[in-house]
Formats: C-alpha cells, sequence, structure tokens
C-alpha cells in the first residue's frame, strides 16, 4: 500500500494567479498520476508523471496551465496556473504501486477560484 | 480508451447484498477490470480486480462473464458505510499507456438502514 498527502488541502485564490499542489508518497514509487474532479462530477485524469522524464498529458489538458515537477520517486507537483473560476475542482495525486499496480489517492486539494 | 456503462445510481437495504452490474462490450483480451470506490469528501479507494475469473477479497466478490463483456461486483452484506460511488474501470496492462485508470461515471450507491 502507499500512504499519500497532499498539500494544501484546500485554497481559495483569486483569478490570474498560480497554485501549486504538493504530492508526497511514503515509499519510492514509479508512477505518479494528477486527477481533477470537477463539482459533482468524475475524475477526469490530467497527467502522469515519471521520475526523470516529462510529464505526459492527456487530451485536452496542456503543460502551460498545468505544469508538473517530479524531481524524485516520493515527491511531485501539479501547477494550476493563471487561474480563472472554471478551474474550481477537486486536484488528486495518486500513485502505482505493486506488481498488480494497483492505485492510492491522496485525500485531494479542494481549490475555490474568485 | 475502452468504455464501461453503469447505472447512474441504486440503492440497498443495510445488510442485504448489493450487485453492481458494469458493461464494457469492447474490452480488449488485455484490460484488468477494476473496481474502485470514492467515499465522500474521500479519494478513490481500491475494491477489487480481475481479468478473466471470478475473485474474492475482504471487501467484495467480483463475477466476470465468459465473453468478459460484463462484470458485477458483489458487496455481500452492505453497511451504511458502503455507501458511495463505485466505479468499474478497464485499465491497460502496465506496459501498454502506464495502467493509467480512466473514470467513467460510476453509480451512485445509497444504502437504507
Amino acid at each position: 500500500s502507499a500512504v499519500i498527502s497532499q498539500k494544501p488541502s484546500r485554497d481559495i485564490c483569486q483569478r490570474g494567479t498560480s497554485l501549486t499542489i504538493q504530492c508526497q508518497v511514503d515509499s519510492q514509487v514509479t508512477m505518479m498520476f494528477w486527477y481533477r474532479q470537477q463539482p459533482g462530477q468524475s475524475l477526469t485524469l490530467i497527467a502522469t508523471a515519471n521520475q526523470g522524464s516529462e510529464a505526459t498529458y492527456e487530451s485536452g489538458f496542456v503543460i502551460d496551465k498545468f505544469p508538473i515537477s517530479r524531481p524524485n520517486l516520493t515527491f511531485s507537483t501539479l501547477t494550476v496556473s493563471n487561474m480563472s473560476p472554471e478551474d474550481s475542482s477537486i486536484y488528486l495525486c495518486s500513485v502505482s504501486v505493486g506488481a498488480k499496480n494497483i492505485q492510492y489517492f491522496g485525500a485531494g486539494t479542494r481549490l475555490s477560484v474568485l | 480508451d475502452a468504455k464501461t456503462t453503469q447505472p447512474n445510481s441504486m440503492e440497498s437495504n443495510e445488510e442485504e447484498p448489493v450487485h453492481l452490474p458494469c458493461n464494457h462490450s469492447t474490452i480488449s483480451g488485455t484490460d484488468y477490470i477494476h473496481w474502485y470506490r470514492q467515499l465522500p469528501s474521500q479519494g478513490p479507494e481500491y475494491v477489487i480486480h480481475g481479468l478473466t475469473s471470478n475473485v474474492n477479497n475482504r471487501m467484495a466478490s467480483l463475477a466476470i462473464a465468459e465473453d468478459r463483456k460484463s462484470s458485477t461486483l458483489i458487496l455481500h452484506r452492505a453497511t451504511l458505510r458502503d455507501a458511495a460511488v463505485y466505479y468499474c474501470i478497464l485499465r491497460a496492462p502496465f506496459y501498454n499507456q502506464g495502467g493509467k485508470l480512466i473514470f467513467g461515471q460510476g453509480t451512485e450507491l445509497s444504502v437504507k438502514p
């Protein structure tokens, strides 16, 4: 299993600003994933982050808007840039662990943009 | 990405079994069937997964149709703590797309006392 800590747990931001979300795992993992969950909706995968390589973004998500860092095997950050009210969502980090590649999720960061 | 179809919502009585269906007619031979659930105000958590054979664990059972085009998650005795959104997901092997999970809309399960 894996224990994931996300910071901050929630934030209220002004439009046009940026927020960096941190994801810390209690063990070394190869694959980390960032998801967005808009109000009342399911999860949408933003990108897959491997240590030592560029993140792979899903259709509809771009690096300029959601830059991701993955400096080591236990840590990643997601930045939500130039925010607008449409970016108000829960952002979740997850990791894939073990031979069965089960994913474990953090509790999420609840972002409100005014 | 292969798609899954689930009912939007289901209702159950406490301490009764619950059968949550999932259709995945476009499943490929190497896709695993995964189930996750998301309790209110939490991140999703793993429930169970399988490839071809039925699977049991301490949380649930997974029944997979012989042609693999559908599956059913079985909660043997629903409790109030099982009220959640249940997601049926087809996951490609790790060597294909890194084993990423693509979530559908899921089934919102409510449990009545």
